[in-house]
């Protein structure tokens, strides 16, 4: 079966640790993208990439960094910069960065950090 | 600045009825509209989408509406069912140098009630 895969499901750290969210796609899409959603709010724009070793930053990147060294991975590192790093995070991807067609997205982590 | 706005977080409707939920933007520049529609603890799956030359695309019980003018969105289901009880995000998307930036809403909670 195609699809996005992340893991784990649910993520718990102490204030201060940085944290890696994984984000497996096996939909052969180039475009790979990161948000987080908070209660009462839409899917905010972390990182996004277009195509292998590139990515861009989102509306809001601080505290956040990423790499995309295959096509397949996109991993997601909550540093200990990020005030707020509680939060449901979204891994998605598309078949091009440029096309009018919809993303795929993954079951999400839940990450809490105390 | 809220570019694409649910302005119902929440909406009630009887099984069998029509279900109508309303999207608002503002970036004329927005292209592209999609509904995506996500149970809790899951990604959202994509539901419905519909380009800024139409006012209309339908597939089976779900018809998108646009109003370019008017800068409004819906979505209508007909008959509404149990199972659509989800939370449904809009999503806009316009041109930026080549990448389609997707702007989501901050979703409408819809209760289909038996």
């Amino acid at each position: 079966d195609g699809g996005i895969t992340q893991s784990p499901k649910y993520l718990f750290r102490k204030e201060g640790q940085n944290v890696t969210l994984s984000c497996e796609q096996n939909l052969n899409h180039d475009a790979m993208y990161w948000y987080r959603q908070d209660p009462g709010q839409g899917l905010r724009l972390i990182y996004y990439s277009q195509i292998v070793n590139d990515f861009q930053k989102g509306d809001i990147a601080e505290g956040y960094s990423v790499s995309r060294e295959k096509k397949e991975s996109f991993p997601l590192t909550v540093t200990s910069a990020q005030k707020n790093p509680t939060a449901f995070y979204l891994c998605a991807s598309k078949a091009s960065a440029g096309g009018f067609d919809e993303q795929y997205f993954g079951p999400g982590t839940r990450l809490t950090v105390t | 600045d809220q570019q694409v706005k649910q302005n119902s977080p929440s909406l009630s409707v009887q099984e069998g009825r029509i279900s109508i939920l309303n999207c608002d933007y503002t970036n004329s520049m927005f292209d592209y509209f999609l509904w995506y529609k996500k149970y809790p603890a899951e990604g959202p799956t994509f539901l419905i989408s519909i380009s800024s030359i139409k006012d209309k695309n339908e597939d089976g019980r779900f018809t998108v509406f646009l109003n370019k003018s008017a800068k409004h969105l819906s979505l209508h289901i007909v008959p509404s069912q149990p199972g659509d009880s989800a939370v449904y995000f809009c999503a806009a998307s316009a041109n930026r140098g080549g990448y389609q930036k997707v702007t989501f809403g901050t979703g409408t909670k819809l209760q289909v009630i038996p």
